[in-house]
């Protein structure tokens, strides 16, 4: 089966700082996709950063970057330069890049507080 | 290009009643996905639809849920009869493409927070 696995239920940052939230995945695909979602209070989805599998680049946008180990199955996010407004709910997500039911799974998400 | 509109964004039922979550998706877009949110959760995906067609219902409960896409209108997921454990947020999202034929990626709507009483 495949599943998202977020170990940090809680992470805290202060303002201007760096801050890495741990994911891990599993899955028998190759071919894949890795997100991260950002929830913020109002509660909608935002997508934040998204990787292809097959890339060995680490994506990165602006202060957001990832780190994607494909053999150890690990994605993590690294904020930097933390903001205010980056305090919200994170969720990991995978899809199979081979499938086209959109099924994207999700992990069970960190929340990130932001201390100024 | 407005995004992905749900309504409504908050709806109260009491047990047995029935709830219609409303789905737009974006222009140009014709895949619809709706996916369950329970308190303190992640996302778990519950349905795929294309216009007319369910292509994936993999994930809804086998009785009192359903979901459509009509040829014209928004996309609606109905719960009949509901009970306490279906209160939650529900997100719809959607693509222009298959997620296999793309980047993966889903814009998804501000959700429908259904309160069961």
């Amino acid at each position: 089966a495949q599943t998202v696995t977020q170990s940090q239920p809680e992470m805290s940052v202060q303002e201007a700082e760096t801050v890495t939230l741990s994911c891990t995945y599993d899955t028998s695909e190759s071919d894949y996709y890795l997100f991260w979602y950002k929830q913020p209070p109002s509660r909608q989805m935002i997508l934040v950063i998204r990787q292809e599998a097959y890339k060995q680049q680490n994506a990165t946008e602006n202060r957001f970057s990832v780190n994607f180990q494909k053999a150890a199955k690990s994605f993590s996010l690294k904020i930097s330069d933390s903001q205010l407004g980056d305090a919200a709910m994170y969720f990991c997500a995978h899809t199979p890049g081979s499938s086209n039911t959109g099924k994207l799974i999700f992990g069970q998400g960190t929340t990130l507080q932001v201390k100024p | 290009n407005a995004g992905v509109m749900q309504n409504p964004r908050h709806l109260v039922r009491r047990r047995g009643q029935e709830a219609r979550l409303r789905c737009s998706p974006m222009k140009g877009h014709s895949h619809v996905y709706w996916y369950r949110q329970l308190p303190e959760e992640g996302l778990k995906f519950m349905v795929y639809l294309q216009k007319e067609n369910i292509i994936d219902e993999s994930g809804m409960p086998k009785e009192r849920f359903s979901a459509e896409f009509p040829k014209e209108g928004p996309s609606i997921l109905r719960i009949q009869q509901v009970v306490r454990g279906d209160s939650a947020a529900y997100f719809c999202a959607s693509s222009p493409y298959p997620t296999g034929e793309s980047s993966g990626e889903l814009f998804f709507g501000e959700g429908s927070r259904l309160t069961v009483l």
